[in-house]
């Protein structure tokens, strides 16, 4: 499967507790995004890098939120200090250099925080 | 997202024709696409139309675009139970913005 994959696919954790998501883009894509789902609602753009770059942060990417791309190719999203309300789904999507307006999603994360 | 506004339901009988309806606020999108979401999965990228476009033709897939209106639309021909989902219409210049999805219901 060339897709892009995110690991895990579900995390339960406690309030208080770090997590950290990792996003594998599909081979040769540049550009990396990070969304959020909740229940019934659609994607909120969180981030997006270009290569290594990290090139916009949403206000929804509070200071508890870090993401990183250090080698251009894979990405982690990490959360420290969990909250209730930070339970979604959380979405990686890849674009290739010569067509940015197409991104692919992966699978998703989906975080519970008790 | 307020920039995005769909209706939430849509029920079909299978066989019909199902058309989804999508209105946006920002007038500079370059591009406005329709995903694609099952239970417990990622998006699914059905189809995108460049905003010089007015219509687009896929299969079973017709987007309409009224730009003046900012409105666009997708028509599912023959639609099937496999069709039921939720579908998002987005638009973006770099960045998706997405409407809250239409649930489609296909009855047998």
């Amino acid at each position: 499967d060339t897709g892009v994959s995110q690991d895990p696919r579900h995390k339960i954790t406690k309030r208080g507790q770090n997590v950290t998501f990792r996003c594998d883009p599909i081979s040769e894509h540049n550009r990396l995004y990070w969304y959020r789902q909740t229940l019934g609602q659609g994607p909120e753009f969180l981030t997006y890098f270009q290569n290594e770059a990290q090139l916009e942060k949403s206000r929804l990417l509070s200071d508890r939120f870090s993401a990183e791309r250090p080698k251009g190719s894979f990405s982690t999203l990490e959360i420290q200090r969990t909250e209730q309300g930070d339970s979604a789904m959380y979405l990686c999507a890849s674009s290739h250099p010569r067509s940015t307006y197409t991104q692919y999603f992966g699978p998703g994360t989906r975080l519970t925080v008790l | 997202g307020e920039d995005v506004e769909q209706s939430l339901f849509l029920s079909v009988r299978e066989g019909d024709s199902s058309v989804i309806n999508c209105t946006y606020t920002d007038s500079s999108s370059t591009y406005l696409y329709w995903y694609k979401q099952e239970p417990g999965a990622g998006l699914q990228l059905l189809t995108y139309i460049f905003s010089n476009m007015d219509m687009k033709q896929d299969q079973r897939l017709t987007v309409l675009l009224n730009k003046k209106d900012k409105h666009l639309s997708l028509r599912i021909a023959d639609t099937q139970t496999g069709d039921s989902a939720i579908y998002f219409c987005a638009y973006s210049s770099y960045k998706l913005i997405f409407g809250s999805g239409t649930r489609l219901l296909v009855r047998p």
